[in-house]
């Protein structure tokens, strides 16, 4: 199966940490990639191959795997960090979905 | 600087046809595969397909397959999403992506264009 699932929204205190879940049987054969959207824009490609950030990704992101599940962790959530989050990773067939997204509150 | 830029925004009506443009610049636009995400209004993203464009090697999401076509000019560096009869559902943001995929691995997309906005409307 080829699809990846989210929680819809979750909240964090500011300064605290959140992690996001995402699951789905593809994720044990490829990696997750983690992007964050803001409302207007492109998305942003935040985590790759497990724990990789991108240049000038703070280092408060960060990713890891286990099993069917992939996890994105903010540590110490800034209000700056509050968007939409979206995971996505390859399946046995080609294709790359995206999972529904998870819109992070940081309070 | 490497990005990809999209073409402007586009207003028509259903049953007539479209392409939009993705160009690339500040890499080496054949041996990266580009793709097509949807994001209709107020939703999340939708992986549509991927080209190669050293071979025009071509891949559809199930979901979209046969409802649109994906082409690459690598002369130009440029990528395209094209369809022949819009229909009202097709109203929604589409960006364009780099892949960074081979056989064996899948590291995500790491540049995205701007995004074009395609309404469709009577």
């Amino acid at each position: 199966s080829s699809e990846l699932t989210q929680d819809p929204a979750v909240s964090v205190a500011l300064g605290q940490t959140v992690r996001i879940t995402c699951q789905g049987d593809s994720l044990r054969s490829y990696y997750a990639s983690w992007y964050q959207q803001k409302p207007g824009q492109a998305p942003v490609l935040v985590i790759f191959a497990k724990n990789n950030r991108p240049s000038g990704i703070p280092d408060r992101f960060s990713g890891s795997n286990s099993g069917n599940t992939a996890s994105l962790t903010i540590t110490g959530a800034q209000a700056e960090d509050e968007a939409d989050y979206y995971c996505n990773s390859r399946d046995s067939s080609g294709n790359h979905p995206f999972g529904a997204g998870t819109k992070v509150t940081v309070l | 600087e490497v990005q990809l830029v999209q073409s402007g925004a586009e207003v028509k009506k259903p049953g007539e046809s479209l392409k939009i443009s993705c160009k690339g610049s500040g890499y080496s636009f054949t041996s990266y595969w580009i793709g097509w995400v949807r994001q209709m209004p107020g939703k999340g993203l939708e992986w549509m397909g991927i080209i190669y464009p050293g071979d025009s090697d071509t891949r559809y999401s199930p979901s979209f397959h046969g409802q649109v076509t994906i082409s690459a000019d690598k002369s130009i560096s440029t990528a395209y999403l094209q369809w022949s009869s819009l229909k009202a559902s097709d109203t929604a943001m589409y960006y364009c992506a780099r892949h960074l995929v081979s056989s064996n691995y899948y590291y995500g997309m790491d540049v995205w264009g701007q995004g074009t906005t395609v309404t469709v409307s009577s």
